[in-house]
């Protein structure tokens, strides 16, 4: 199973771009790398998947250098209810979650 | 939108009391996870489930557990016997495991407390 390593708290202001990059120097040729956040007493919420190269969708993007040894989770113009926990995942089969990064949006 | 249901929310017990714990996963689904999270550590795997039998589960998941799939619908997780460290919130996922490993559901979660 990869091993993630990700900056443990991150502040940022409503309306700024954010970037959480996250390390996985050992994620298997086969991984997917997940990112989930997760609110105060909820679960985990999926918010994108790649392999490699970039991936956006409605809430973020993705981007996955070609040695795939990182990746950057990108948050167009965050509000205060992106204040969450964001977890990086190297995933095959089960999902191992890491203390993730705690993100707090100022207003 | 379908979404994962666990009940119940919050379930407070004594120690060496049973405990059961219900989810009902999203239909079309056919992979089912339990995860944990102790107050203020992170979310821990504890068993994954598929076609009616365990695929794979963690250190943490030892005799003391034990998952059902007792119909087509509920997938449960007991503990037979709780401990004080039992008390955690208790997640259950699922995924239709399209485009491996596919994106995981997670219900609203269980809070156990053991007393």
């Amino acid at each position: 199973l990869a091993k993630t390593t990700q900056p443990i708290s991150m502040d940022s202001y409503e309306g700024q771009e954010v970037n959480i990059t996250c390390s996985h120097n050992n994620i298997a040729t086969n991984d997917y790398i997940t990112w989930y956040q997760q609110f105060p007493s909820q679960g985990p919420r999926f918010i994108i998947q790649g392999y490699k190269t970039k991936v956006t969708n409605e809430v973020a993007s993705l981007f996955i250098p070609a040695d795939r040894k990182s990746s950057t989770l990108s948050l167009p113009r965050v509000s205060l209810s992106d204040t969450a926990v964001y977890y990086c995942l190297g995933r095959n089969s089960t999902l191992t979650f890491g203390k993730g990064t705690m993100l707090l949006v100022s207003p | 939108e379908p979404e994962v249901t666990q009940t119940p929310s919050h379930q407070v017990t004594q120690m060496g009391q049973e405990v059961i714990l219900r989810c009902v996963p999203i239909s079309n689904h056919l992979y089912f996870y339990w995860y944990r999270q102790i107050l203020g550590q992170k979310v821990e795997f504890l068993v994954s489930f598929y076609n009616n039998e365990i695929s794979e589960k963690s250190e943490i998941f030892d005799d003391q557990f034990s998952v059902e799939r007792p119909d087509g619908s509920n997938f449960t997780l007991k503990i037979r016997s709780t401990k004080l460290e039992d008390s955690a919130m208790y997640f259950c996922a699922s995924s239709d495991g399209q485009v491996s490993p596919g994106e995981l559901f997670f219900g609203e979660g269980s809070r156990l407390t053991v007393l």
